[in-house]
């Protein structure tokens, strides 16, 4: 099974709107983290936004937000007032605190096309 | 600080030769992961060095190795290279104070490009 799903390929979203990315992940380890991750055309992965398993509040950086929802093993990043830079590959990912080291697990990505 | 550093950024070789990736990680961070991503099989851990020993190993054959130098530096071999080994290989490191944390951040480099004819 996938640990990580990402069920969006891709999506157009106008310039100065809010986009949600859906995540769903699978794991029967109570301590995990989740982590997104921006990657432009360049190939670079840039770190956004991170949320524990044991933490209560929705985690924020700036224009995203990350939507947790434990029960439903669901996290969401919500891109606030697009900008064309935003355009780029999403990928969600996440650390099992029981994997040994620091694997990352990705999911498939959704690539996301701001319009202006 | 500067950021995660990888050479070459861009490399061309032949079925059967092998093939040395180098990553310099973010001054201080202790731990450096790789992975390969490719478009069929998107983003796939290949392994992790912390303290110059191999911490954790993902679901590659033997040809694909690594290794880390003191400073943390760290490189990684292909041995004998196949047309699928075309990929792009991301370093990433983090700070990493031994006992892991689920939060630990990684950094990713900008990647090596491959591409075997």
């Amino acid at each position: 099974a996938q640990k990580i799903t990402q069920t969006q390929p891709g999506m157009f979203v106008q310039e100065k709107e809010a986009v949600t990315l859906d995540c769903t992940y699978d794991t029967s380890d109570q301590s995990y983290g989740l982590f997104w991750y921006k990657q432009p055309s360049s190939g670079e992965m840039i770190f956004l936004i991170y949320q524990g398993s044991y933490d209560e509040q929705n985690a924020t950086e700036g224009r995203y937000s990350l939507n947790f929802q434990k029960a439903r093993k669901s996290a969401n990043l919500v891109i606030s007032a697009s900008q064309l830079g935003d355009s780029a590959m999403y990928f969600c990912a996440m650390r099992e605190r029981k994997a040994a080291g620091n694997k990352l697990t990705f999911g498939g990505g959704t690539r996301v096309l701001v319009k202006p | 600080k500067a950021g995660v550093t990888q050479t070459p950024r861009y490399l061309i070789k032949t079925r059967g030769q092998q093939v040395t990736l180098s990553c310099s990680p973010i001054s201080g961070h202790r731990s450096v992961s790789w992975y390969q991503q490719t478009p069929g099989q998107g983003l796939q851990f290949l392994f992790e060095y912390f303290s110059e020993t191999q911490r954790n190993k993902g679901n590659f054959p033997g040809r694909f190795s690594g290794r880390q130098f003191s400073n943390s530096r760290s490189e990684m071999n292909v041995s004998t290279l196949e047309l699928g080994d075309s990929a792009l290989y991301l370093c990433a490191s983090s700070f990493n104070p031994g006992q892991v944390s689920t939060g630990e951040t990684q950094y990713f480099g900008p990647g090596t490009r491959l591409l075997v004819l």
